[in-house]
């Protein structure tokens, strides 16, 4: 099946720095791309929805100067979190939708602010 | 009330039982997954679905749409199968940026 790859699978970093995470779609084109944010035990947050080359689309409650998501092309999007605070400490899962519809989900990357 | 519900909660079963997810959900939608979390926090499609019925080797998915019901079994369960599994369904007529809403998932646990 379709492969989406996530980098880095977690980092450690210190309060105020920013972290980038990409996702990739190893074997399809994906026009959509999705990130998610879970807490401890429960379900998936949708944080934003990436469409490539257009800016992407911020659920509410979302900060998009926080929380910056290019998606450069078919196959990467990159997710930057700024200025990081331990608040921001999560597990932050990509999704890329294939052109069959579809939905194939990254490792997840494991961020700590300390 | 959530739009996707699943029951149960959790679940522990032991080696080789046979076992029964379920998902309601009341919105009309396009399509249903359901998804398989690990503990390491991997998240694996098991099945997308529409209509009717798929089976991938001990894993068969159904959905009444009707009823708006969706049933994951695991057949033969072995340990492995210890996981959180997620049902989501897309909304109908959202178009292609249709996000999904998901379930609180049920997490399963297999004993020898």
């Amino acid at each position: 099946g379709a492969v989406v790859s996530q980098h880095p699978s977690w980092v450690i970093c210190k309060s105020g720095t920013s972290v980038k995470i990409e996702c990739r779609s190893l074997d399809f084109q994906a026009t959509t791309m999705f990130w998610y944010r879970q807490f401890p035990k429960q379900s998936l947050m949708l944080m934003a929805t990436s469409n490539e080359g257009s800016k992407a689309t911020y659920e509410q409650g979302v900060e998009k100067d926080k929380f910056l998501i290019n998606h450069a092309s078919l196959t990467l999007s990159t997710l930057t979190v700024t200025s990081a605070h331990p608040e921001d400490s999560s597990f932050y899962i990509c999704s890329a939708r294939a052109p069959q519809e579809t939905q194939y989900f990254g490792p997840g990357t494991r961020l700590l602010v300390l | 009330k959530n739009e996707v519900e699943q029951s149960p909660q959790n679940l522990t079963a032991q080696e080789g039982e046979f076992i029964t997810i379920n998902c309601s959900y009341s919105v009309g939608i396009s399509a249903l997954h359901w998804l398989q979390q690990h503990p390491g926090g991997g998240i694996v499609s098991l099945f997308m679905l529409s209509s009717g019925k798929k089976k991938h080797g001990r894993l068969i998915a159904t959905i009444n749409i009707q009823e708006k019901h969706s049933s994951l079994h695991i057949t033969a369960s072995h340990p492995r199968d210890s996981a959180v599994y997620i049902c989501a369904v897309r909304s109908r007529g959202a178009g292609t940026a249709s996000k999904l809403t998901f379930g609180t998932g049920t997490r399963l646990q297999v004993t020898l």
